[in-house]
């Protein structure tokens, strides 16, 4: 596909479990980041990925969340023993080099914890 | 810390009606401010990029300036199909490549 494509776009789980979302990045983008928006917020920053370097984590909540990225391309993020404040969605973000701004955005994975 | 701060958080216009929305920010070294679009159950789209005080970009109704505190996003004559948030994004070297996000505009024109 031409864009960022995020799956699943919905995800309803029981508070305890754990999900993992993932993200394709445009083809050829080295950069790749996670944000979480909650409800009327903003974004907040979780995980940047820039080709082989050791991945910017500083936004990570807790020890529950976590990420990958494999061959410089697919990402994973996982969220282990969900709880209720988890519920948000996640979004996906790549573009050429993360010295520039200009992110090109998936259309989130809705995690609902109930 | 970098903060960004966007106002109002919401905005009712009547078609037509010209207006500004706010960034302020506090960064240390500012590599590049910008401006994103985005619509209900959308990811955010990239509009502008602004990278020093004085710079304007423009893009049909919509125009970005930028000082050395703050940024603004000037609607003219907008249109219902300009509704949407507009969010705004600083990113500093000290920050890494990481942007930080404001709150972020509700726009509503009404027709």
């Amino acid at each position: 596909g031409a864009g960022v494509s995020q799956s699943p776009s919905n995800k309803v789980t029981e508070k305890g479990k754990d999900v993992e979302l993932r993200c394709d990045p445009i083809s050829g983008h080295t950069a790749l980041y996670w944000y979480r928006q909650s409800l009327g917020q903003g974004l907040e920053f979780l995980i940047y990925f820039q080709g082989n370097s050791a991945p910017d984590k500083s936004g990570l909540p807790s020890d529950r969340f976590s990420a990958e990225r494999t061959g410089g391309s697919v990402s994973t993020l996982t969220i282990q023993r969900t709880q209720q404040e988890d519920s948000a969605v996640y979004l996906c973000a790549s573009t050429f080099s993360g010295a520039t701004g200009e992110l090109f955005f998936g259309e989130g994975s809705r995690l609902t914890v109930l | 810390e970098d903060q960004v701060t966007q106002s109002p958080e919401a905005l009712r216009l009547q078609e037509g009606e010209s207006s500004s929305l706010n960034c302020s920010y506090t960064v240390s070294g500012l590599r590049g401010l910008f401006w994103y679009r985005q619509d209900p159950g959308k990811g955010p789209e990239f509009l502008f990029t602004l990278y020093s005080a004085g710079e304007e970009k423009e893009k049909e109704r919509l125009k970005a300036t930028l000082t050395k505190k703050e940024s603004f996003l000037h609607i003219t004559a907008p249109k219902p199909e300009d509704s949407a948030t507009y969010l705004c994004a600083v990113q500093a070297p000290a920050a890494g490549n990481k942007l930080t996000f404001g709150g972020g505009t509700r726009v509503l024109v009404k027709p």
